[in-house]
């Protein structure tokens, strides 16, 4: 089983839709990461949580350490925001740095 | 402020060829990494650094070497190039933050073909 796991694996929604991304992680962990990869292009940090919710423009984290899930939601989605979004976790007591990650979910949304 | 910068973005390799894999970060960060990103997989750890002249290996390191001679610079070197090694490699800084969490940085990856 892996450590980190996100749902859906994939996702195709009409331009305006809201949208919700899921995390759920087995380890105790210090923070979690939320990232995004466009296609062919790096990753940029949208979002690290380590307790409650976090809002950046149409993005909301929000998370819930007791049973270790996290959702990302996406209001009024438009075309640029398809994209792959990685969960990733950092284990509590780890090194540094080293994170675990989900295998992402690609969002597609349609105009 | 350039963040981490990766270089190339794309190469192709003949099996048995080496090269390395130049990542550059200017914020100061201790901590570096580099990971592979491949179909249906999440990012797994090859090697990191904790600091100049530290490193370890991650998840999957063989075939890989890496040095860290100062805090800017992680090149990540393959001796010997796979078909197996074909993926996209991304590097990573990191640093805590006053909170005691990690805030992680990516460069933008290196897509790499080995033929």
């Amino acid at each position: 089983k892996n450590e980190v796991e996100q749902s859906p694996q994939n996702l195709t929604a009409q331009e305006g839709e809201f949208i919700t991304i899921n995390c759920s992680y087995s380890v105790g962990i210090s923070a979690l990461h939320w990232l995004q990869q466009h296609p062919g292009g790096g990753i940029v940090s949208l979002f690290m949580l380590s307790s409650g919710k976090k809002k950046h423009g149409r993005l909301i984290a929000t998370i819930n350490i007791q049973e270790k899930h996290s959702s990302l939601h996406i209001t009024a989605s438009h075309p640029r925001d398809s994209a792959v979004y990685i969960c990733a976790v950092a284990p509590y007591g780890g090194s540094q740095g080293n994170l675990i990650f989900g295998k992402g979910t690609k969002l597609s949304v349609k105009p | 402020n350039a963040g981490v910068t990766q270089t190339p973005k794309f190469q192709v390799l003949k099996t048995g060829q080496s090269m390395t894999l130049q990542c550059a970060q200017d914020m100061n960060h201790e901590y570096m990494s580099w990971y592979r990103q491949d179909p249906g997989m999440g990012l797994r750890l090859i090697h990191y650094s904790v600091g100049a002249g530290i490193t370890d290996q991650g998840e999957v390191p063989n075939g890989y070497n890496v040095s860290r001679s100062t805090t800017e610079d992680f090149p990540l070197r393959l001796l010997s190039a796979a078909p197996s090694q074909t993926s996209v490699y991304f590097c990573a800084s990191s640093r805590r933050t006053g909170t005691g969490n990690t805030e992680a940085f990516f460069g933008q990856g290196t897509r790499l073909t080995v033929v």
